[in-house]
């Protein structure tokens, strides 16, 4: 299965600043997708990551607040904005090698964010 | 939307086998039924998908009776170290990459 690595693994923000948290996967996927797992809740889709075009993103969820790129196969970066303490959680990014959603997902560690 | 339901929490001891069993009764016809583990500071790790009937694996067997409905996961004889949270997810089609509540599934010495 691939090997999804993500950039930071953990970080304390500013009330207000942005954040880009990196994830590379060590072969070319098909799908990306982006979660948020506040403690002890579930997993939470934020958007697919589109190669080529725009993110494609869940209710509750907007570009201005979380940009997404997605510039090749094994690449993401999603960007927390404008960060307030309600975006402390858990960031999550996931692969899937085939073309159909009923593929088994590959997650990485995950980016544990802070807000004060 | 399809919606999974499953047990808050469960405890079991070591050698036991153990069946946790997701309610989806939404489930769309191209859906598959997906379970993952994931243990604290770590992703979600995938451990067995099926479509219908039995599926098992090295490490579970996954149960889905006709009408799909309903799917169970089962863990032969079950150690400390399958302690963690575990998720089903139904899966298809975009939009559709919903995960419940999970399972924290306790296992005593």
């Amino acid at each position: 299965s691939a090997v999804i690595s993500q950039k930071p693994s953990r970080d304390i923000c500013q009330r207000g600043t942005s954040l880009t948290i990196q994830c590379q996967v060590d072969s070319q996927v098909t799908m990306m997708f982006w979660y948020r797992q506040q403690p002890g809740q579930s997993l939470t889709l934020i958007a697919t990551a589109n190669q080529g075009s725009e993110a494609t993103y869940e209710s509750g969820f907007v570009i201005d607040k979380f940009p997404i790129s997605r510039p090749n196969l094994t690449f993401s970066t999603l960007t927390v904005s404008n960060m307030s303490p309600e975006d402390s959680s858990i960031y999550l990014c996931s692969v899937v090698g085939g073309t159909g959603f009923n593929q088994p997902q590959h997650f990485g560690d995950g980016t544990r964010l802070s807000i004060l | 939307l399809a919606k999974t339901t499953q047990p808050i929490s469960m405890d079991s001891y070591e050698g036991q086998e153990v069946n946790i069993t997701c309610s989806h009764n939404n489930i769309a016809t191209n859906d598959y039924i997906t379970w993952y583990q994931q243990f604290p500071s770590q992703g979600p790790r995938f451990i067995i998908q099926g479509y219908k009937t039995k599926v098992t694996n090295e490490v579970a067997s996954l149960f889905i009776p006709a009408d799909r409905k309903s799917s169970t996961l089962s863990l032969p004889r079950v150690s400390l170290s399958d302690t963690a949270v575990y998720y089903c997810l139904t899966s298809g089609s975009a939009r559709q990459l919903t995960f419940g509540s999970g399972t924290q599934l306790t296992v005593l010495p």
